[in-house]
């Protein structure tokens, strides 16, 4: 079976500053791995994907994560952080069982 | 863009009656599932559904549930008895030949 861990649950940030979510799994199989976003009263968007090939993955809303094998992480990041990016962050795994989610990280950006 | 749409966004109930979570899901795909989210925990797997049958389910979906794709757009959820512990946002999902989901907006279940 497959397990997610987000370490934080909380991260205030100040607008324009960098931010780093984190998000390691456990699993004894290979696995895909995926970061999504909840705004406030929605459902799950999907930000990015690592299925195979290049570790460092690219997504929506200038997003990118970087898988790590040997760590077993999936860390998301961006630059520069507007106030539009506060909200819910859940990292998901895929191995041989079904969509495992984290507990998620309320990323707060703060003016 | 295509999406998966959910309704009723907000249903609310009386322990014992039964629901039925209706959603669409993207035209194309082939593979349906059913997620439930209690307030401020994280996202939890209920069933998966493909060439209309249960391809896996996990220990919350018990003989209470009911999954149906009744025509060839719908994909029902439905709680037969419904308890104040089903109380959540329950997400609908699908996803095509490629291994990412798309989620819907979700329905709010409330029981009272």
């Amino acid at each position: 079976a497959q397990s997610v861990t987000q370490l934080d649950s909380q991260v205030p940030v100040f607008e324009e500053a960098p931010v780093e979510l984190r998000c390691n799994y456990s699993s004894s199989v290979s696995v895909y791995l995926f970061w999504y976003v909840q705004y406030p009263n929605q459902g799950l968007q999907l930000l990015l994907k690592y299925l195979s090939g290049s570790t460092l993955v690219k997504g929506i809303n200038g997003f990118e994560a970087e898988f790590n094998k040997s760590q077993t992480s999936f860390h998301l990041r961006k630059p520069s952080v507007h106030i539009s990016d506060t909200a819910e962050y859940f990292c998901a795994v895929k191995g041989n069982t079904p969509l495992v989610f984290g507990k998620g990280t309320r990323l707060s950006v703060i003016a | 863009e295509p999406e998966v749409t959910q309704t009723p966004s907000h249903q609310v109930t009386q322990m014992g009656q039964e629901v039925i979570l209706r959603c669409v899901p993207i035209s194309n795909h082939l593979y349906f599932y059913w997620y439930r989210q209690i307030l401020g925990q994280k996202v939890e797997f209920l069933v998966s559904f493909y060439n209309n049958e249960i391809s896996e389910k996990s220990e919350i979906f018990d003989d209470q549930f009911s999954v149906e794709r009744p025509d060839g757009s719908n994909f029902t959820l439905k709680i037969r008895s419904t308890k104040l512990e089903d109380s959540a946002m329950y997400f609908c999902a699908s996803r095509g030949a490629h291994m990412e989901q798309y989620f819907g907006p979700g329905t709010r279940l409330t029981v009272t």
